[in-house]
């Protein structure tokens, strides 16, 4: 069974573009989550789905972050306009409903802002 | 809200040794999961094991135990014959059981391992 995949894997872009980070759960899994690590503030959960429902977005930043799921295979996350600040490794996870079901998290999108 | 406490910032093992990783939380909840992820240079979270918090016995994946002390809210991870590989940065992870599906993590403990 593949895992969560996301792309791209690494980006570069200058301050004011718009990035968009996407992620395809596992399949099955109806749970989908955000979350960015930087140094400063660690691992941080930005915002989860539940059935392609947003649920939680109390961890996104500010306006300048969005997320959206689609359908049950597909989301993105994206930042417009970007800032140098931004600068991390994003995280897309999933896990199947159930309590207790592990989260699987995809390989990252490191995104650095310059 | 809870917390998670990683105490130790770095910690080395000797090749073929064994090492263990300190993990101490914070939570009024008595029912509740744990975890550890594993988190090479290639930045992928890559789980490592899991507790459940109701079960008394410590969870083993081959070279990996826990040893989960729920009174005391201890959760250390024990890698025994440590290997080259297991060089990395190693998060422990709480997540509540029935109140939402966030998981908490400490700051992570970076892992060297010495040949």
């Amino acid at each position: 069974d593949a895992g969560v995949i996301q792309s791209p894997r690494h980006e570069v872009t200058e301050m004011g573009q718009e990035v968009t980070l996407r992620c395809k759960p596992i399949s099955g899994h109806d749970y989908l989550f955000w979350y960015r690590q930087t140094m400063m503030r660690g691992l941080e959960l930005l915002i989860y789905f539940n059935n392609n429902v947003p649920i939680d977005d109390s961890g996104m930043p500010e306006d300048r972050f969005s997320a959206k799921m689609p359908n049950a295979s597909f989301s993105t996350l994206k930042i417009q306009p970007s800032e140098p600040r931004d600068s991390a490794v994003y995280f897309c996870a999933s896990r199947k409903g159930g309590s207790g079901n592990t989260i699987y998290f995809g390989e990252g999108s490191w995104l650095t802002v310059v | 809200a809870q917390t998670v406490t990683q105490s130790q910032p770095e910690m080395s093992v000797q090749e073929a040794e064994t090492v263990t990783l300190s993990c101490t939380y914070d939570t009024s909840e008595s029912d509740y999961y744990l975890f550890w992820y594993k988190q090479p240079p290639s930045r992928q979270m890559i789980l490592v094991i899991r507790q459940e918090a109701y079960k008394q016995q410590n969870a083993t994946e081959n070279r990996f135990s826990v040893n989960f002390q729920k009174a005391a809210k201890s959760f250390s991870l024990k890698i025994s014959d440590s290997q080259l590989g297991d060089a990395a940065m190693y998060f422990c992870a709480y997540r509540s059981k029935n109140a939402g599906n966030m998981l908490t993590f400490g700051g992570g403990t970076r892992l060297m391992v010495k040949p």
